[in-house]
């Protein structure tokens, strides 16, 4: 089946640092990749999303590549914020039978300093 | 534009009690999904519909959840007897999903936060 394994958080920085979340992922065929994001008290929302290979994703300063090679989509922003606190996911979905039904990971939950 | 709907956003009640939480989804929309979130758990998906219709309900927890979705605007979730275990944020959610495109993001709800004591 499906599967997303995300880097275990909590995951501290000073503000202006440099972030990396890394998320592999294992599925048949080739699925979109996607990274959500939850602050405090809201809903999981869409950070930023590829749906095929070597395709970059990007939003508010955040990028993930689509590596088919290394089954990784991982998280990056040059400079964090106090702003960029939140939990985020890494998720997949799937062609087929499984298409309405996509795989999360666990969440890492991002604190920044200022 | 109006996103995902989900009423009530707080809700205490008292274990053995009967608890319906409800959604509105996205207009036009096609698919609707049911996600429990824990602090023990993480994010849970409960029950998926597709057209109005329960694809996959493997991960309710016990007859005592149930979940309709009468209608493309309208779902609801029901635990009958609630338990304080019960106690979770509860999330709808809705995408426009087709069998020939993975790439639909998931629109989520703000949730219902539960507390059975």
């Amino acid at each position: 089946g499906n599967s997303v394994t995300q880097m275990e958080g909590p995951v501290t920085l000073s503000e202006e640092a440099f972030l990396t979340i890394n998320c592999t992922y294992t599925a048949t065929g080739y699925p979109s990749l996607f990274w959500y994001v939850q602050y405090p008290g809201e809903g999981l929302q869409l950070l930023l999303k590829a749906t095929k290979a070597d395709d970059k994703g990007s939003n508010k300063g955040f990028e993930a590549t689509y590596r088919k090679e290394t089954t990784s989509f991982h998280l990056e922003k040059g400079s964090v914020q106090v702003s960029d606190s939140a939990v985020y996911f890494c998720a997949l979905s799937a062609f087929g039978a499984n298409a309405g039904k996509s795989t999360f990971g666990d969440g890492t939950t991002l604190t920044v300093k200022p | 534009d109006a996103g995902v709907i989900q009423s009530p956003r707080h809700e205490v009640t008292e274990m053995g009690q009967e608890v319906t939480l409800r959604c509105k989804p996205i207009s036009g929309h096609n698919s609707l999904f049911w996600y429990r979130q824990t602090m023990m758990r993480g994010l849970e998906l409960l029950i998926y519909f597709n057209n109005n219709v329960p694809i996959d309900d493997s991960g309710m927890p016990e007859d005592r959840f149930s979940a309709k979705m009468p209608n493309a605007s309208f779902s609801t979730l029901k635990i009958q007897p609630s338990e304080p275990r019960d106690s979770a944020v509860y999330f709808c959610a809705s995408s426009s999903m087709s069998g020939t495109d993975s790439g639909n993001t998931i629109y989520f709800g703000e949730g219902s936060w539960l507390t059975v004591v």
